[in-house]
């Protein structure tokens, strides 16, 4: 299958900061690149659809100003969470989709937390 | 519209089998199985399109009646590897890349 990674993996910071995760594809283009955000023992939620060369689309209740998103490429989509609060802290995951039936490949995920 | 999923969670002793369900009140395009493992990433196992088809790989299978709005997964004499949390990701209609909608999951453990 495709192959889609996330860095950081693990991320610490203080309140108030913000922290950049990055999404690659790296073996096809991904002109849509989601974005997912999982509780512990929860499912994945989705967040945001990234568009390359546009504007994100996001999901109902999810600040657009927090959490930025920016897919530059067809290769690469960003999502900073900007003054991250300790209630920010989570479990990250961007999936890119490939071949004509939408099959979805996840990254590896990002957990954030924040102190 | 979020997909149920049934049953919540399973235990299963090596060599056992297991059906998870996956329901919709709305059509479905396609359905999508995931596994994940704790603290993992989603693995990908098997889309199945409107057609009512069914497909699977080594021991584990997965059928959808679309009239009944519904998906099953099989596992066949699992394995300690089949241990992890199932998710079915849900499609209304294909328009490209659409965002997946999934369950709440299926919580899967195997003992030796």
């Amino acid at each position: 299958g495709a192959v889609v990674s996330q860095h950081p993996s693990r991320v610490i910071c203080k309140s108030g900061t913000s922290v950049k995760i990055e999404c690659r594809s790296l073996d096809f283009q991904a002109t849509t690149m989601f974005w997912y955000r999982q509780f512990p023992k929860q499912s994945l939620m989705l967040m945001a659809t990234s568009n390359e060369g546009s504007k994100a689309t996001y999901e109902q209740g999810v600040e657009k100003d927090k959490f930025l998103i920016n897919h530059a490429s067809l290769t690469l989509s960003t999502l900073t969470v900007t003054s991250a609060h300790p209630e920010d802290s989570s479990f990250y995951i961007c999936s890119a989709a490939s071949g004509g039936y939408n099959e979805q490949f996840f990254g590896p995920g990002t957990r954030l937390t924040v102190l | 519209q979020q997909p149920v999923q049934s049953p919540q969670a399973v235990i299963l002793r090596e060599g056992e089998d297991a059906v998870i369900n996956c329901s919709s009140s709305k059509a479905l395009y396609s359905v999508h199985w995931y596994r994940q493992k704790h603290g993992e990433a989603p693995v990908f196992l098997m889309i199945l399109l409107k057609g009512g088809e069914q497909k699977g790989h080594e021991k584990i299978s997965a059928s959808f009646n679309e009239k009944k709005q519904q998906s099953s997964l099989y596992l066949t004499a699992s394995q300690l590897s089949y241990s992890g949390t199932y998710f079915c990701g849900t499609e209304r209609a294909w328009s490209g890349n659409t965002p997946l909608v999934f369950g709440k999951g299926t919580r899967l453990s195997v003992i030796a």
